[in-house]
């Protein structure tokens, strides 16, 4: 199976911040890349599609890029509604991995 | 508008099978190109990706689970089963099913349900 690394793990940040995490595929997924966004308790949302594709409904201050094996999500301006939990997951071929989390909290 | 919901037991003892049943609303399995995954967290990790299942019956499997997982559909109720065998400890998790986009992210999910293993 492809693994999927994000980092950090952990990212410390203050309300208007802009905020990077990068996710590293062991071997190139083109552009099939999806970042979803969890709070506690509840089920993941998709933010982004084909790396830097918004979701409908997603505010445009979160952006994706990258191809091949490395990608990043951006918050341009970290709002309070933004501390949460990131993953990215890769969807080439026949399987899907999800990264191990990045968890953005107030710094 | 697309919903799903997840229900099964909320307790399994070490061993036993697990069955878990997603019914959902807003699309079919039976057309061209729709496709229903099951997903599951075990408390404070990570997503982890279980089986997948598509309108043609096709059905993928994570190579790391372990037993033997089982993805089936019937289209006429609106409905994705998944089955896990031998379950354990460690198979602990929240379960999610999720609808999987024509571009193979899933863009719908349900609530998810906790299922705890323990004697």
């Amino acid at each position: 199976d492809i693994q999927m690394t994000q980092s950090p793990s952990t990212l410390s940040a203050s309300v208007g911040d802009r905020v990077t995490i990068t996710c590293r595929a062991s071997q190139s997924i083109n552009i099939w890349l999806a970042w979803y966004q969890q709070k506690p308790g509840k089920a993941p949302k998709v933010l982004i599609y084909k790396a830097s594709n918004l979701q409908s409904g997603v505010p445009s201050r979160f952006s994706g890029s990258g191809s091949g094996t490395e990608f990043s999500l951006t918050i341009s301006s970290l709002e309070p509604d933004d501390f949460a939990t990131y993953y990215c997951q890769q969807y080439n071929g026949d399987s899907r991995t999800f990264g191990q989390g990045t968890k953005v909290e107030v710094k | 508008q697309i919903t799903l919901k997840e229900s099964g037991p909320t307790l399994v003892k070490p061993t036993q099978t697990l069955t878990l049943t997603c019914t959902f609303s807003g699309f079919s399995i039976s057309t061209s190109g729709e496709g229903v995954g099951w997903i599951r967290q075990s408390p404070g990790k990570a997503l982890e990706w279980l089986a997948l299942i598509y309108w043609d019956d096709d059905k993928r499997y994570s190579a790391s689970l372990r037993g033997s997982p089982t993805i089936t559909k019937d289209a006429s109720k609106n409905q994705v089963v998944l089955t896990l065998t031998n379950m354990d400890p460690v198979d602990t998790a929240t379960y999610f099913c999720a609808h999987q986009s024509p571009y193979g992210f899933f863009d719908y999910w349900g609530q998810g349900t906790l299922v705890s293993v323990s004697s």
